[in-house]
């Protein structure tokens, strides 16, 4: 079966780093993704990793450890636009998706 | 750049009736996902189709139904609707490749629709 778990809901203040954490169990694996979904929109790709190691975007970074099962989403500088929720998605080995619960993500002034 | 394409983006039906969803993947894209996500939930997976033919099955009730057809756009049936049925249904198409090359592009991202919002009462 697949367990995700992300935390679900976050506060942080403007201009601040947050780290949303996801530890996963997959049958099978083939990669995890991160997506930011704002209330009532699609969700939208953020970050991929398929190894090891820190993957950077600008102000968005992901990490993975397959030994671990372990995921984080890390965002810096934040800014009010950030406030949404961020779902930690791995992927089998047949490309099918198990998205996590979803962490909502507050950012206040 | 093209991006999924799902219609209608509002749907309102009574309980009974029936409904049809559709949606037009990326050009060149060979995958269709489908997702229902209720509110305050996470998108729950479907059904998806590779090549015109189902690939996969998740939690789709037997009063679902969906195809792919040969210009690749998929649609969603769903008959005797419910008030539980009302959700976000989001489609998603991505390019499948057969290899994997470590640490190469993300080419099986998903790339998701605008959504269906279905309103059933």
């Amino acid at each position: 079966g697949q367990n995700i778990d992300q935390p679900t809901e976050m506060t942080a203040t403007e201009g601040a780093i947050v780290q949303i954490n996801c530890t996963y169990q997959t049958s099978g694996f083939n990669g995890l993704f991160w997506y930011q979904q704002h209330a009532g929109e699609a969700p939208t790709f953020l970050s991929y990793n398929v190894l090891d190691g820190l993957e950077e975007k600008g102000r968005f970074s992901s990490f993975l450890s397959r030994s671990k099962g372990y995921s984080y989403l890390l965002l810096k500088e934040l800014q009010m636009k950030d406030s949404a929720s961020y779902l930690c998605a791995p992927q089998d080995n047949f490309n099918k998706f198990y998205f996590g619960s979803g962490t909502k993500l507050n950012v206040k002034p | 750049a093209a991006g999924v394409i799902q219609s209608p983006r509002h749907l309102i039906k009574e309980k009974r009736e029936t409904a049809t969803l559709k949606c037009y993947p990326i050009p060149r894209h060979d995958t269709v996902y489908w997702y229902q996500q209720g509110p305050g939930q996470d998108p729950q997976f479907l059904i998806s189709f590779y090549e015109k033919m189902q690939s996969d099955k998740g939690s789709i009730p037997d009063r679902f139904s969906a195809q792919q057809f040969s210009d690749y756009h998929s649609e969603l049936n769903m008959s005797s609707l419910e008030l539980g049925d009302s959700a976000l249904y989001f489609c998603a198409s991505s390019l499948r490749t057969s290899g994997r090359v470590l640490g190469g592009p993300n080419y099986n991202e998903q790339f998701f629709g605008p959504g269906t919002r279905l309103t059933v009462l």
